[in-house]
């Protein structure tokens, strides 16, 4: 079965640092890759996808993550962390039944110190 | 435009009594899924729909839950006899979804928080 794998339920890191969180897959077929992110009382919204095309894809408030097939990875990373970006951070998976079914991962929480 | 809108907001029930919830799409999206968000337990995939093919119920914890969605658009989730582990957050989301233009991006309603008691 299909499965999303976030290492790491929570993880704090100081304001300027680098962000880096995990997200490994199981997938018999090539998939569709996806973070999102929850801000505190809001919804989810899409940060990033990887479909098909370049590995290396960039999302908005500078995330950005790498599809690498032979880990089966998906990490995603920011260079410099800012305070607004205390999130819930989910990865998901599509693409594996042909149809649109979307596995998530169980999320990870990100905290900045100032 | 407007966006995922969901009802009610909040819902609190006693155990075994039946719940409707109710999911307003995009207008224009052809697919629409059904989440649930547990605390620590991210989002767990119930039922999609697209366009007029079958759903895709797999997620479905139970025959308690079922789903319909009416003329392509609006969606209800009903869960019957309910249990307090049903208590949780149920996330709607949609795309717009089409053979050779795929979007992938999936739009989140709120979602409805369900306490059973």
């Amino acid at each position: 079965a299909q499965s999303v794998t976030q290492l790491g339920s929570h993880v704090s890191v100081s304001e300027g640092a680098l962000v880096l969180l995990r997200c490994n897959y199981s997938s018999s077929v090539p998939p569709y890759l996806f973070w999102y992110v929850q801000y505190p009382n809001q919804g989810l919204q899409l940060l990033l996808k990887y479909t098909t095309g370049a590995t290396l894809v960039k999302g908005i408030n500078g995330f950005e993550a790498e599809f690498k097939k032979s880990e089966t990875s998906f990490h995603l990373t920011k260079p410099s962390a800012h305070m607004s970006d205390a999130a819930e951070y989910f990865c998901a998976v599509s693409g594996f039944t042909g149809g649109f079914k979307t596995i998530f991962g169980a999320g990870t929480r990100l905290f900045v110190k100032a | 435009g407007a966006g995922v809108s969901q009802s009610p907001s909040n819902k609190v029930t006693e155990k075994g009594k039946d719940v409707e919830l109710r999911c307003d799409p995009i207008s224009g999206h052809t697919a629409l899924y059904w989440y649930r968000q547990s605390l620590g337990q991210g989002l767990e995939f119930l039922i999609y729909f697209q366009g007029n093919s079958a759903p895709d119920k797999s997620g479905l914890p139970s025959d308690r839950f079922s789903a319909e969605r009416t003329g392509g658009s609006v969606s209800t989730l009903t869960i019957q006899r309910t249990q307090q582990e049903d208590s949780a957050v149920y996330l709607c989301a949609s795309s717009k979804e089409r053979a050779g233009m795929s979007s992938y991006e999936q739009y989140f309603g709120p979602g409805t928080r369900l306490t059973v008691t």
